[in-house]
């Protein structure tokens, strides 16, 4: 059985970097049949996408258009885990931040499981 | 505005069957498969559904899904209080490039 474990501060200054971790047990990162994802739920209700990072014979990074330039997903292969950063944070970057697998075929695409998410404040 | 459009609000009675809508367009859902989630209150949200129709081992068969064009239905028969939950579907978007999530349905069961 797969679980992903966040950990991570929840509270970030405005301006700063966002960072949190997804530890994985079941599964690995280096996998060659899964994708690893962030996506953020806003206070509102609505799910996002963030980003994602993959191993097929070499790292690739994918990342939604509304972060691509603030945003790093990295694995870390000595510990079976991976992270999120998101630089120049403002209030707008307020949401629980969730980790998850991301199973892929043709045309395909569906997210099992997710991690217990993270409440991220950004505040002075 | 989310991409893939879902009623805000559904509500049946224990018992009946509920049907959630999730509507896209020809670079959506129209050429990619769905996913659906439920999100109990206070929790992550739970994968239902995949490529439109198929359960995971654990899903009751009173969830199913369906597709036609550019739209996407999740069905839920036999409905009991533990399915109240919010209600997403999801796909990729062509034309975005990007995963695209609807902005939620919440089911009441009354």
């Amino acid at each position: 059985q797969v679980q992903l474990q966040q950990s991570g501060p929840g509270l970030v200054r405005p301006s700063q970097t966002l960072s949190l971790t997804c530890a994985i047990s079941g599964d690995s990162v280096s996998s060659n049949s899964a994708s690893w994802s962030w996506i953020r739920q806003s206070p509102s209700g609505g799910l996002e996408w963030l980003g994602r990072t993959y191993y097929r014979s070499k790292w690739y990074h994918n990342y939604a258009v509304s972060v691509k330039s603030r945003m790093t997903v990295n694995p870390d292969t000595s510990r079976n885990q991976f992270s999120l950063q998101l630089n120049s944070v403002t209030p707008e970057d307020t949401a629980v931040y969730y980790c998850a697998r991301e199973l892929v075929g043709p045309r395909t695409n569906w997210f099992d499981p997710w991690g217990q998410g993270t409440l991220v404040t950004v505040s002075s | 505005q989310s991409v893939l459009m879902q009623p805000p609000s559904v509500s049946a009675a224990p018992g009946q069957n509920v049907t959630i809508s999730c509507s896209g367009g020809s670079s959506s859902i129209g050429n990619n498969y769905v996913s659906w989630y439920q999100q109990l209150p206070g929790t992550a949200p739970k994968y239902l559904i995949s490529d439109n129709n198929k359960r995971p081992s654990g899903i009751p068969d009173r969830f199913s899904g369906s597709r036609s064009g550019t739209s996407a239905t999740l069905g839920i028969t036999g409905l009991q209080t533990g399915d109240e939950a919010h209600y997403y579907c999801a796909t990729w978007d062509d034309s975005l490039s990007d995963v695209v999530f609807g902005a939620g349905t919440k089911l009441t069961v009354l």
